[in-house]
Order: structure tokens, then C-alpha cells, then sequence
């Protein structure tokens, strides 16, 4: 299986809130990243949190980080039709989820 | 303008070819990387150069060489194709190395298909 697991899948309905979460091995990581791929191109980075935070905010954007449970999570408030895409989170080491894709409905 | 370029940027080829794809950076970063995504979108590192060196070297078949001539440049040589090797296959560069906090660019991917 995978090092860093997330949902494959998930649906929202526009203007709602969309929360992707993401489990994670490695608890040395310094780093945990947000990647966002939009169709037929190549990763962007979102987001990242470093480790000695529990919460970053950035606009639309809330990361959330339980190192306790090496769980985190990534929130997009009012979810809008081109936020659209796969959601990777990864490690430091280079370690990506399998990718969350979020489909956005009208 | 483009920070991180690859060509092709589709490559459909036969089994038992021998094909290249090309990936330079603009942006004067240090490393460079090769991850495979497959038809799952599953992404997986392959390598990593930095300052023409290689530094991570994952599990893959001997038939993949990388090739690293300058900092700007990771090229990436597969030989003998199997269908297997069909993917979406991304560049990407950083200032630092892996495990460090560095941003990674990632290239506008080369869609494989081996027939």
C-alpha cells in the first residue's frame, strides 16, 4: 500500500466547503505539502505546513495538522467549479498520496 | 518563459523501441527529478539529480538511465519499451534536495504509449 494515504474521491456541490484529508508515515517530516494537478497538466504546489504548526490559513485555503495521528487535512472554503482537479499530499522525501480527486458540481 | 519544459510532450512508440525524453529548467535550481504517474494517477519518484549527480534511485528497471549533461538538464533514456511503461512521466526541479523544504516545479508531463 501506500506511505501517505488519501480518499480517492470526492464530490461537493459549489460554494460548499471541500475538506481532503491525508495520512502520513513519516513524523520526522519537517514539511507536508498540498500539490494540486488540474487536468492534463503538470503538479502545482498548493499549500504547505511545516511541522511545528497545527493550522495554516492562506485565502480559501486551511491546513490542518495532527502530528499526534500524522493525520492532515486540507479545506477549500466555498469550493468553486475550477478547483476541480486531483489533490496530492506528500512528504518531504517525495512520498505522494494517491491523489483526491475533486469534482465540483454547478 | 516556461520554468520547467519536457519534450515530447506525447511519445507513442512500439514495444522493443528505444525512446528519450528531454527535461530543462530555467528557474537555476540545483535538483531535478523524474516521477512516473500511472493510469491510477498514482505518482512515484523514479530519480533525483542534484548538481548533475545522482541522489535517489528508486526501484525501476535498468532499462530507464537517466542522464543529467548540466544542472539545467535531466534526460531520461528508456530502453527496450514494454507496455507496462505507458504512464504520464513529470520533470520537476527544486533549489534543494529532497526532504528539505524546498518547492518543487513540476513540467507539463509526457504522456507514453506504448503499443
Amino acid at each position: 500500500g501506500e506511505d501517505v494515504e488519501q480518499s480517492l474521491f470526492l464530490s461537493v456541490r459549489e460554494g460548499d466547503s471541500s475538506v481532503i484529508n491525508c495520512t502520513y508515515t513519516d513524523s520526522s517530516s519537517t514539511y507536508l505539502y498540498w500539490y494540486k494537478q488540474e487536468p492534463g497538466a503538470g503538479l502545482q504546489l498548493l499549500t504547505y505546513i511545516f511541522s511545528n504548526m497545527d493550522m495554516k490559513q492562506d485565502q480559501r485555503l486551511t491546513v490542518l495538522l495532527n502530528k499526534k495521528d500524522k493525520h492532515l487535512s486540507l479545506r477549500i472554503a466555498d469550493t468553486q467549479t475550477g478547483d476541480s482537479a486531483i489533490y496530492f499530499c506528500a512528504e518531504p522525501d517525495m512520498r505522494f498520496g494517491a491523489g483526491t480527486r475533486l469534482t465540483v458540481k454547478p | 518563459d516556461t520554468a520547467v519544459s519536457q519534450t515530447p510532450k506525447y511519445l507513442v512508440t512500439q514495444m522493443g523501441n528505444d525512446k528519450s525524453i528531454k527535461c530543462e529548467q530555467n528557474l537555476g535550481h540545483d535538483t531535478m527529478y523524474w516521477y512516473k504517474q500511472d493510469s491510477k494517477k498514482f505518482l512515484k519518484i523514479m530519480f533525483s539529480y542534484n548538481n548533475k549527480e545522482l541522489i535517489i534511485n528508486e526501484t525501476v528497471p535498468n532499462r530507464f538511465s537517466p542522464k543529467s549533461p548540466d544542472k539545467a538538464h535531466l534526460n531520461l533514456h528508456i530502453n527496450s519499451l514494454e507496455l507496462g511503461d505507458s504512464a504520464v512521466y513529470f520533470c520537476a526541479s527544486s533549489q534543494g534536495v529532497a526532504s528539505s523544504s524546498y518547492e518543487q516545479y513540476f513540467g507539463p508531463g509526457t504522456r507514453l504509449t506504448v503499443t
